[in-house]
């Protein structure tokens, strides 16, 4: 199946600083999309994504579906904004996402 | 508007014994499933309904795990006997969907972590 790599795997933060979360995949996909999963578990879908870019407010995201791989930025981060993010894919006529482990982010104050 | 709701939110019990699980979907979803996160993994498919019919079950156990939707709307997932491997957290999504296609924008419930002694 479709492999999926996100990094770094681990990152800290300090409050207003900016990162860049990168996923990688082996495969042409159809369908990419991001979550943050907050320190109590709940995931919430950030961006539906299989191409181009989007913004809301301080997140935003890029997917390069050619070169295989996607971009999630935060900026001027926040304590909230601490969590794991996933990066889900779906290749084409296999109708199911396959996440990476994600990136665990840590903003400290 | 009501997001997924899942119960119960935690449950421990002692192996061998049965558990189940309870999704509500978001109103208007057609697309339900259920995913499995071990502790330090992304969530992984365990089945997917659409409407009624279940059209990915491949990766269910279907020896102890067992899953229905019944009217298209709630899900129930049960487990029996839990193992202790078993012990994860259980995730429910719903999607809107156009039947066949790709999975949706997915949006998920708070999820049920068991716990398996």
């Amino acid at each position: 199946g479709i492999q999926v790599e996100q990094s770094p795997p681990d990152l800290i933060l300090q409050e207003g600083a900016n990162s860049t979360l990168r996923c990688n995949f082996s495969d042409s996909v159809n369908n990419l999309q991001w979550f943050h999963q907050n320190p109590w578990g709940q995931l919430i879908n950030l961006f539906y994504i299989p191409s181009g870019t989007k913004q809301n407010g301080r997140l935003s995201a890029t997917t390069v579906a050619t070169e295989r791989y996607s971009l999630l930025y935060i900026s001027s981060s926040q304590t909230t904004d601490s969590g794991v993010y996933f990066c889900a894919v779906e290749s084409y006529g296999n109708n199911r996402l396959a996440f990476g482990k994600g990136n665990q982010v840590v903003v400290i104050p | 508007e009501a997001g997924v709701v899942q119960s119960p939110r935690y449950k421990i019990i002692e192996k061998k014994q049965p558990v189940a699980f309870w999704c509500n979907p978001i109103s208007g979803h057609n697309t339900l499933y259920w995913y499995l996160q071990n502790l330090g993994q992304g969530p992984e498919l365990l089945i997917r309904y659409e409407n009624e019919e279940a059209v990915d079950d491949s990766q269910l156990p279907k020896d102890r795990f067992s899953a229905e939707r019944l009217k298209g709307v709630d899900s129930t997932l049960k487990i029996q006997p839990a193992e202790l491997g078993d012990s994860a957290v259980y995730l429910c999504a719903s999607s809107l969907d156009g039947g066949g296609a790709n999975t949706g924008e997915l949006f998920f419930g708070e999820g049920s972590r068991l716990t398996v002694l």
